[in-house]
This record gives C-alpha cells, sequence and structure tokens, in this order.
C-alpha cells in the first residue's frame, strides 16, 4: 500500500534553469492535484487532473509552470526559467475519486530553492 | 473569491491544556476538511464536516461545522506533545476542481 511519491525530495536550481518534479500517485486514483506551499503557510492550489486530462490550471502561477499526466498516472509539473519566487514546496495530492471535494492524499513534497 | 481564515496563526501551549482553533469564511461550504501536516510531509485528513451544525469526535479532538456552514473549529482536550503540528482546515473551490486551504495554525505543545 504505497502512497503518494514525489521525486527529488529536495531541488536546488539556480535562477534561470528549467526544473521538472515528479509525482508518482496512489495506483488507480482518479484526481492528482499539485498545490505549492510557502513557509508556514497553507498550499495554494496550481492544477488539476482527472485522469490523463488537466481539468483545471487556474492556479499556474505564470506560462514558466507546465503540467502533464499523459497516461494518468504519473505526473510532472514543470517550470521554465525559475525565479527566487519560485522557491517553496510542491505538493502532489492524489483523491480515489473525480473532483477536489473529497479526501486528498498528499505526498511529502519536493523543496526546491532557487538562488 | 473564497476565502478561510485561521486563528490563532500560531499557539505555544503546556502539555495537558486545552484549546481551540477557528476556521472562518464570508462564503459557504458544501464541507470542510481538516489535516494536520508535520514538518518534511504532507498534509494528513483528519476529519471532513458536511452538515451545518455537525460535531465530530476523533479521541481527543473535537471538530464542529457551523449551521451555516461558513465556519469550523477544533477543539484539542488535554494537549499532548505528539498533537504538535500545522493544522490546516480546507474546503472545495466552487469549480470543485481543488480544496482552497486557509494558512493554518501551527501549534506547539510542550511537556
Amino acid at each position: 500500500g504505497a502512497g503518494v511519491s514525489q521525486s527529488p525530495r529536495y531541488k536546488v536550481a539556480k535562477r534561470g534553469q528549467d526544473v521538472a518534479l515528479r509525482c508518482d500517485p496512489i495506483s488507480g486514483h482518479v484526481s492528482l492535484f499539485w498545490y505549492q506551499q510557502a513557509l508556514g503557510q497553507g498550499p495554494e492550489f496550481l492544477t488539476y487532473f482527472q485522469n490523463e486530462a488537466q481539468l483545471d490550471k487556474s492556479g499556474l502561477p505564470s506560462d514558466r509552470f507546465f503540467a502533464e499526466r499523459p497516461e494518468g498516472s504519473v505526473s510532472t509539473l514543470k517550470i521554465q526559467r525559475t525565479q527566487q519566487e519560485d522557491s517553496a514546496v510542491y505538493l502532489c495530492a492524489s483523491s480515489l475519486v473525480a473532483g477536489g471535494r473529497y479526501e486528498q492524499f498528499f505526498g511529502p513534497g519536493t523543496r526546491l530553492t532557487v538562488l | 473569491t473564497q476565502l478561510l481564515e485561521q486563528s490563532p496563526q500560531f499557539l505555544s501551549i503546556q502539555e495537558g491544556e486545552n484549546l481551540t482553533v477557528y476556521c472562518n469564511s464570508s462564503s459557504v461550504f458544501s464541507s470542510l476538511q481538516w489535516y494536520r501536516q508535520e514538518p518534511g510531509e504532507g498534509p494528513v485528513l483528519l476529519v471532513t464536516v458536511v452538515t451545518g451544525g455537525e460535531v465530530k469526535k476523533l479521541k481527543r479532538l473535537t471538530f464542529q461545522f457551523g449551521d451555516a456552514r461558513k465556519d469550523s473549529s477544533l477543539h484539542i482536550t488535554a494537549a499532548q506533545p505528539g498533537d504538535t503540528g500545522l493544522y490546516l482546515c480546507a474546503g472545495p473551490n466552487q469549480a470543485g476542481t481543488a480544496l482552497i486551504f486557509g494558512k493554518g495554525t501551527t501549534l506547539s505543545v510542550s511537556s
């Protein structure tokens, strides 16, 4: 019974570099979410997938952020030309059913530091 | 815009004390969830409240959903050091595609 896993756990990038963050959701979970969490704050929604379809990307802060879930399982969040304000913990969550109204299971997050 | 405001932001208490954490909004939510997050980990669901006025108990934790479904509270009786963590309330956005989180209450319980 593996939970949600994320890799890498820590990432240090120089300003301007591209980064890719991976999320392995719980097998069979339909919904997948990405959140951004600043230190000591609550998570903020970035994007939502139902299977392979990206149904809501309204939380992505700029066009430098891109997410995909091509086969409806593993998802990747890509950030191009990273900026210092991108430094945060990026959380992935999955849910058994469609939509964001139900229990979400979170991974441990990837802590991104942009120098 | 749906917002969830939590208070207090920080709480530092001694083992055995009681405490209450509040989650308030000007918007009506169909349900509210409470999560607990420890350093270096993702949030873990404690409870979901759905019906206005609902009270749920989880051992020493008591959760209440306001009658108008705009607010919720978490009461901990006889706090223990293991209760230390970040407590987050969350509710579904209007589109039903994500959770909106409050900023959280950081609880520290010392022995």
